[in-house]
């Protein structure tokens, strides 16, 4: 059965210094995978996405992630956290093409 | 486009009540899905359908059916509520040729009660 793992459930990181969330996954197929984020009290948005190619990823508000089949991850990163980052953050592997299986979330604190 | 529209956005329901949560997407997407999302367990699937007439079961499937007699509607029925079935519901759509790409589409979720 597919399984996404996000091994930290919550991640404080100063205003202006470097972010990685960390993802690993368990597919058996080449895996389709998405970062979504979810400010307090609103809906999902889509910050990347990976499904072939070139294993380095970019996304929206200045995010990236890398696929490393070797390590069965998608980290996400991003050089210089912004205080409107804050949020909680979802890794997902897609399941068989027809919907998402998510992570537990990390929740993303960022102090001044 | 509307994109997925759900329907209600709050509701509270008392123990053994049954409802139906609406999902309804106007984009001709073929797959949807239904999640529920509780603190510190991120969103997880209900269950989800790859056309009309086809639905399959998720990873939390109990005490939730559902149908999809037509392509742009796939409703979530609570048959006898739980006070465990509280949560915030998520419906989700997409192409089996561009969901890959363009990612889910969202709604903005029905938060339920039940007491």
């Amino acid at each position: 059965a597919q399984s996404v793992t996000q091994p930290d459930i919550h991640i404080t990181v100063s205003e202006g210094a470097s972010l990685e969330l960390r993802c690993n996954y368990s597919y058996g197929a080449t895996p389709y995978l998405f970062w979504y984020v979810q400010s307090p009290g609103q809906g999902l948005q889509l910050l990347l996405k990976y499904f072939s190619g070139d294993t380095l990823v970019q996304g929206i508000k200045g995010f990236e992630a890398e696929f490393k089949r070797s390590q069965s991850s998608f980290n996400l990163r991003k050089p210089s956290v912004h205080w409107s980052d804050a949020a909680e953050y979802f890794c997902a592997v897609n399941q068989a093409g027809t919907a998402l299986i998510f992570g537990k979330g990390t929740t993303l604190s960022v102090s001044s | 486009n509307a994109g997925v529209t759900q329907t209600p956005k709050f509701q509270v329901l008392k123990t053994g009540q049954s409802m139906t949560l609406q999902c309804a997407q106007d984009m001709n997407h073929e797959y949807m899905s239904w999640y529920r999302q509780d603190p510190g367990m991120g969103l997880r699937l209900i269950h989800y359908s790859v056309g009309a007439g086809i639905t399959d079961q998720g990873e939390v499937p109990n005490g939730y059916n559902v149908s999809r007699s037509t392509t742009e509607d796939f409703p979530l029925r609570l048959l006898s509520a739980a006070p465990s079935q509280t949560s915030v519901y998520f419906c989700a759509s997409s192409r089996p040729d561009r969901g890959l790409i363009y990612g889910y589409t969202f709604g903005s979720g029905t938060r339920l009660t039940v007491v």
